[in-house]
């Protein structure tokens, strides 16, 4: 089984819906982010949790929003999505040390 | 704020060949990580290999090496005798220690067989 796992791989929604993406892991890491990739721009940070109280901005955090539910779960929600919202969105865990991150396996959103 | 700089949109090597990916960064920290990640078609994010800003030895992971310049803020990626399961897009990425990742805008490699 996927240590790291993003519900659903794919979505395709309107302008003005709620969405929420899921992140699950194994990995008993500490530490969560949510990264969306856009072509020509690699990958931008949004959002970032070192534990379950502790949630940061990142470079790109306006329009969404998280939620740490527990160690392994992070959610990324965009309340009311847009189609530049369109975009592959990826969840990494890293261990306390932080070092290195590691990746799900990406969900695909598009927003009409 | 730190910056990652891929100046090859893409390249193309021959099977078997010998290709060098390029990155740079610029940074005012002293410790820090800098790792490359493949892409496959798949969209996995796949680490390739990692360094450590304080260790001059340069990474090398099977057919994959770095060429770490700390004063040239230089970071590129050797693969040597290429596979076509090389194929992939290339992310260069910057990490200060306790820190988020910032990566480059990625270089696409194409391997010809």
């Amino acid at each position: 089984d996927a240590d790291v796992t993003q519900t659903p791989r794919n979505r395709i929604t309107k302008t003005g819906k709620r969405i929420m993406l899921e992140c699950s892991q194994t990995k008993g890491h500490d530490r969560m982010y949510w990264y969306r990739q856009d072509p020509g721009l690699g990958l931008r940070l949004i959002y970032y949790s070192f534990d379950v109280k502790d949630i940061n901005k990142g470079e790109i955090s306006d329009g969404y929003s998280v939620s740490r539910q527990a160690q392994a779960k992070f959610s990324l929600s965009l309340e009311s999505a847009i189609p530049n919202q369109t975009a592959l969105y990826f969840c990494a865990t890293a261990g306390q040390g932080g070092d290195t991150q590691y990746f799900g396996p990406g969900t695909r959103l598009t927003v009409l | 704020a730190q910056t990652v700089t891929q100046s090859q949109p893409e390249m193309s090597v021959q099977e078997a060949e010998t290709v060098t990916l390029s990155c740079t960064y610029d940074t005012s920290e002293s410790d820090y990580y800098l790792f490359w990640y493949k892409q496959p078609p798949s969209r996995q994010m796949i680490l390739v290999i990692r360094q450590e800003a304080y260790k001059q030895q340069n990474a090398t992971e099977n057919r994959f090496s770095v060429n770490f310049q700390k004063a040239a803020k230089s970071f590129s990626l050797k693969i040597s005798d290429s596979q076509l399961g090389d194929a992939a897009m290339y992310f260069c990425a910057y990490r200060r220690y306790g820190n988020k990742l910032v990566f480059g805008a990625g270089t696409i490699l194409r391997v010809k067989s």
